[in-house]
């Protein structure tokens, strides 16, 4: 069956980066998009983007653009996402979800930034 | 870009039925599909609706979806709620980019 597993959670101060993976298996990797969505504590879902794994450039939010970047490895059927320059509140459940008409959602990976 | 305005939450007994309306402020909502996730405490969201009316398999026929485009609105229909609905629904569609939309998300409360 299809599974997306994300990394385990992370604490970083402000100012860091943090790098999320997510590793598929159950398909065919390279055959589906796959979503990066977060979610703050005790708030509504937000999209980061979307990533190809096959290849080509990746597709951020606007309020992302410069300061993420996702990449993929067909080697290990995995994808990343990695956020630089950490503030407080990007303090999120972080989400990967392929996407199919109905999206197979990772567990979340929680990111804390602290100082 | 438009935004998706869902109440902040709603509340039924058990048995009733329960409408959560998700609302496009600009374009028409019929323009993209529209999905709709439910999400309970410390858990990923899943999908119960998807492509404005479509249910995964697994999903009980109590819950449908449908848009109006006179209200230019998505709705999520629970019909006989129990306790096991309790949980936030949000809608999500998509822009003329692909980029995806979502709406803030309505807490599910039955009493």
């Amino acid at each position: 069956q299809v599974q997306l597993v994300q990394s385990g959670a992370e604490v970083k101060k402000p100012g860091a980066s943090v790098k999320v993976s997510c590793k598929a298996s159950g398909y065919t990797f390279t055959s589906y998009y796959i979503h990066w969505v977060r979610q703050a504590p005790g708030q509504g879902l937000e999209w980061m983007g979307i990533i190809r794994p096959s290849g080509g450039s990746p597709n951020y939010a606007q309020r992302f653009q410069g300061r993420v970047t996702m990449t993929s490895d067909t080697s290990t059927s995995t994808v990343y996402m990695e956020l630089r320059t950490l503030r407080s509140d990007d303090t999120a459940v972080y989400y990967c979800a392929r996407a199919e008409r109905v999206y197979n959602w990772g567990q979340g990976t929680l990111v804390t930034v602290s100082s | 870009n438009f935004v998706l305005t869902q109440p902040h939450s709603v509340s039924e007994s058990p048995g009733k039925t329960v409408t959560i309306s998700c609302t496009r402020s600009s374009g028409s909502i019929a323009s993209n599909y529209v999905q709709w996730y439910q999400q309970r405490p410390g858990s990923a969201p899943t999908t119960v609706i998807y492509e404005h009316n479509q249910r995964p398999s697994g999903v009980p026929d109590r819950f449908s979806g449908s848009i109006d485009t006179s209200s230019n609105s998505a709705s999520l229909t629970i019909s006989g709620v129990n306790t096991e609905d309790e949980a936030d629904y949000c809608c999500q569609s998509y822009d003329t980019n692909n980029h995806v939309v979502f709406g803030g998300g309505t807490k599910l409360t039955v009493l």
